[in-house]
């Protein structure tokens, strides 16, 4: 069963503070990889996306990492701010060109505190 | 600037009513999708559609219609509304953006059923 699992479920850490978010999936076959903040009350935006091929790729103070034979992705927020406060959803597709079916986990709930 | 709408914001609404949420976008593409959030949970997939005049359903079941007439317009309606249809709901399109396979949220639309 593909399937796309996040840890931790939540996440609380004080403003410029680094941390790290898990994603680990077993979607078959995998096309892409990709992360999504949603604030609270709002619709997901992308903030980064990775193939097959790429093991890391950043998007200013974020960092997602990519390892498609552990089937694990990171993402890696540095120097963290009050605005970083949202969900994070991992997204994983099966098939990139054809625009495949998207699994969606259950995302992190990450608060920053002053 | 290419984006897509969703209204209202914010509904709420008696049981029993009818109730129709509207999604645009103007970014051409031709795949829309809608789906259900509660709160910390995952997306569920209730309907998409592939073009005009496209309709599936999706994952979750759903209680709920949609017409696809123009490409940019797909609209999700609920014949009766009951407490158990309080959500919020997505709408997405989805094409070729940022080099590759992306989809666009919607700000969402937040449903209380009293």
């Amino acid at each position: 069963k593909n399937q796309v699992e996040q840890s931790p479920q939540s996440l609380i850490i004080l403003e410029g503070k680094n941390c790290t978010l898990q994603c680990n999936y077993t979607v078959s076959p995998f096309s892409n990889l990709r992360w999504y903040k949603q604030d609270t009350g709002r619709g997901p935006v992308s903030l980064t996306i990775m193939t097959f091929s790429e093991n890391t790729k950043s998007n200013g103070r974020y960092t997602a990492t990519l390892d498609a034979d552990t089937k694990q992705s990171s993402l890696h927020i540095t120097a963290s701010q009050l605005s970083d406060s949202a969900s994070y959803i991992c997204v994983v597709s099966d098939r990139g060109s054809t625009l495949g079916r998207l699994y969606f986990g259950r995302g992190t709930q990450l608060t920053v505190w002053p | 600037e290419a984006d897509i709408y969703q209204t209202p914001r914010y509904l709420v609404i008696g049981t029993g009513k009818k109730i129709t949420l509207e999604c645009s976008q103007t970014m051409g593409h031709d795949k829309m999708y809608w789906y259900q959030q509660d709160p910390g949970m995952e997306l569920h997939l209730i309907h998409y559609s592939y073009g005009v005049n496209s309709t599936e359903k999706g994952d979750l079941s759903s209680e709920s219609t949609v017409s696809r007439i123009r490409t940019e317009h797909f609209p999700l309606t609920l014949e009766s509304a009951r407490p158990s249809h309080t959500s919020q709901y997505l709408c997405a399109c989805r094409g070729l953006g940022e080099g590759t396979d992306t989809q666009y949220f919607g700000p969402g639309t937040r449903l209380t059923v009293l």
